[in-house]
């Protein structure tokens, strides 16, 4: 099956420094990678959706500049937090869709084991 | 608007007892429905999906159904084990691109 990798599976860093955490599709072509936060005991937030080759799509209320994504490759989508806070420390999770999938597989998508982010 | 309601929020049973989580979405032109389980500090797995052309799916213990017209989707899990316990959350498509999840439902499946 689709395998997605995120690194790093956790990250501690002090308020107002910047955080860049990779997700990778490592045995298929993703040209669209999705990002999603999660609080404690809540469900999936969609923060934007990366477009390999073009600017993300960003969610009502989640803002681009301090949430950059880049998507460089068909393999690799970057979030970068910048200026993190404490209240920015949660569970990031990415998703990817497999472009060479045949009918009814290019709806699945296929989830990184996410990243723990916690701000002091 | 972008809505996917889930019920119940917990869910208690007894192991061999069945479970069933039920889901509504508001766009009428999604037609694919996944379903998640997550453990713990852990991604979240898809364990069956449903596209809108098939009112029923079944894999093994898990089965899904589908009312297109209610706009309605369920899961139902038979004879539950304690390993089935964990958070189970239901997702639909919009916009035909990205997916909106519920809010997901803790199982606790008591030996």
């Amino acid at each position: 099956g689709a395998v997605v990798s995120q690194h790093p599976s956790w990250v501690i860093c002090k308020s107002g420094t910047s955080v860049k955490i990779e997700c990778r599709s490592l045995d298929f072509q993703a040209t669209t990678m999705f990002w999603y936060r999660q609080f404690p005991k809540q469900s999936l937030m969609l923060m934007a959706t990366s477009n390999e080759g073009s600017k993300a799509t960003y969610e009502q209320g989640v803002e681009k500049d301090k949430f950059l994504i880049n998507h460089a490759s068909l393999t690799l989508s970057t979030l970068t937090v910048t200026s993190a806070h404490p209240e920015d420390s949660s569970f990031y999770i990415c998703s990817a869709r497999d472009l060479a999938g045949g009918q009814g597989t290019t709806d699945t998508q296929y989830f990184g084991p996410g990243t723990r982010l916690t701000v002091l | 608007g972008e809505n996917v309601e889930q019920h119940p929020s917990t869910l208690s049973v007894q192991e061999g007892d069945s479970a069933v989580i039920k889901c509504t979405y508001s766009d009428s032109a999604s037609n694919y429905f996944p379903w998640y389980k997550q453990e713990l500090g852990k991604r979240p797995q898809l364990i069956i999906d449903i596209r809108s052309n098939v009112g029923e799916k079944k894999d093994q213990r898990i089965a899904v159904t589908l009312n297109k017209t209610a706009k309605h989707f369920s899961l139902h899990i038979t004879e539950t084990q304690p390993e089935d316990s964990a958070v189970y959350f239901c997702a639909a498509p919009f916009n035909t691109d990205k997916l909106i999840f519920g809010t997901g439902t803790r199982l606790q499946v008591f030996p």
